[in-house]
């Protein structure tokens, strides 16, 4: 069976360090991989999603990119983070027709 | 400018009534809807999916579509406290979720 497995849960990181998230896909090739962020009671805003290896689309102009170096791995990643980067970031897999399965999720507070 | 929308709530319903949550979309040539459910600090967890025009039964839970009206819902019959989350409306566009805001349920036993 598919599984995303997303680390780490919870993460508390000075304004100006660097970031670094990742999510792994297993049961699955050639997924599609999505990153979003959850502010506060805020909805689900898509930040990145990529279709294959070295393929990554942008969705909001930010602080953040994103990388897919293997078939079943996403990273997010920022070189100096921003207050405003704080929020909770989900990775998702598209299992096809059946929408999304989301990773647990990282808390961040940028401090 | 792809968009969904949902009354963000909360919305308050004695235990063992019917729920309903609604959602709307701008795009008309969606094909594919789901809800989600999120529990607070957690992540969304997908509970209905529907494609046709009508209704689909799961359980408690019963999603409608009506894409001339280009509206969703969610019945969630006979309540429980446990079923007190955010319900998420998402519409496919492509490869890509949208998600609307979130209805907040609370469930009163």
């Amino acid at each position: 069976s598919q599984t995303i497995h997303q680390w780490p849960a919870t993460l508390v990181q000075p304004v100006g360090s660097p970031l670094s998230l990742e999510c792994t896909v297993e049961g699955t090739s050639n997924p599609n991989l999505y990153w979003y962020r959850q502010a506060a009671g805020r909805g689900l805003q898509l930040l990145f999603y990529s279709v294959g290896i070295g393929q990554i689309s942008s969705e909001v102009p930010q602080n953040l990119s994103a990388s897919r170096p293997q078939d079943r791995q996403f990273i997010l990643s920022s070189k100096k983070l921003l207050l405003s980067d704080s929020g909770f970031y989900l990775c998702a897999w598209m299992s096809g027709y059946y929408g999304y399965t989301f990773g647990s999720g990282t808390r961040l507070t940028v401090v | 400018q792809k968009e969904v929308e949902q009354n963000s709530g909360p919305l308050s319903v004695p235990e063992g009534a019917i729920a309903s949550l609604n959602c709307t979309y701008s795009d008309r040539g969606s094909q594919s809807f789901f809800w989600y459910r999120q529990y607070s600090g957690k992540s969304p967890e997908l509970i209905m999916s529907i494609y046709s025009n009508g209704d689909k039964e799961d359980g408690r839970f019963t999603a409608q579509l009506n894409k001339a009206s280009q509206y969703v819902s969610l019945l969630i019959r006979d309540s429980q406290p446990s079923d007190s989350a955010t319900y998420l409306c998402a519409v496919l566009y492509g490869n890509k979720l949208v998600f609307g805001a979130g209805t907040i349920l609370r469930v009163k036993s």
